[in-house]
């Protein structure tokens, strides 16, 4: 596609439900990122992958975030047993390496999570 | 990674310059320095980015001086579109991007 995809746009779940977040990246793109973002913030880092390799998790607010990327391509951020504070965007970005020199990151539109 | 300190907020009408600066005391030989936009409900767009000197691209300017310390991103000629979180972040190679809270700019007609 054109840019990344993230779906669904909105999700809300009940406390204590499981959630599956997806994120399609641009076609060739190895680097992939997943951050949170809550309302008046700027975005926080959750984990980032090279490829199918998840290189760094050290984001991830605790043992209940899942995150994996397969096959290099597509990723899932998965959410176990959700709690009112996981309430939050997130987005997902991807760029053709690293998100430092000279490369571009491109992010998707984010999904608005509501844990109720 | 360095951190950045920009401005919580500005205000400008339409057709002005707009100037924000950042400051990046701890900048590393190695890291660049980016520009992202946001608008509401949507993802950071990525805006320009840097290493010394100067950079221009048909969006914005990037304004770096010698010590690479601090940069200036120069928006010239804001509109009402301009109304966005514009953040400033630095890193280099395959580093993660730190966000902070931007700056929330205002364009009033």
């Amino acid at each position: 596609g054109a840019g990344v995809s993230q779906s669904p746009r909105y999700k809300v779940a009940k406390r204590g439900q499981d959630v599956a977040l997806r994120c399609d990246p641009i076609s060739g793109h190895v680097s992939l990122f997943w951050y949170q973002q809550a309302l008046g913030q700027g975005p926080e880092f959750l984990t980032y992958f090279q490829n199918e390799a998840q290189l760094d998790k050290s984001g991830l607010p605790s043992d209940r975030f899942f995150a994996e990327r397969p096959e290099g391509s597509v990723s899932t951020l998965k959410i176990q047993r959700t709690q009112q504070e996981d309430s939050a965007v997130y987005l997902c970005a991807s760029s053709f390496l690293g998100q430092g020199a000279s490369t571009e990151a491109f992010f998707g539109q984010g999904t608005r999570l509501t844990v109720v | 990674l360095a951190k950045t300190t920009q401005p919580i907020s500005m205000d400008s009408y339409e057709g002005q310059e707009v100037n924000i600066t950042c400051s990046h005391n701890n900048i590393a030989t190695n890291d660049y320095i980016t520009w992202y936009q946001q608008f509401p409900s949507q993802g950071p767009r990525f805006i320009i980015q840097g290493y010394k000197t100067k950079v221009t691209n048909e969006v914005a300017s990037l304004f770096i001086p010698a010590d690479r310390k601090s940069s200036t991103l120069s928006l010239p000629r804001v509109s009402l579109s301009d109304t966005a979180v514009y953040y400033c972040l630095v890193g280099g190679g395959t580093d993660k991007l730190i966000f902070g809270t931007g700056t929330r700019l205002q364009v009033f007609p």
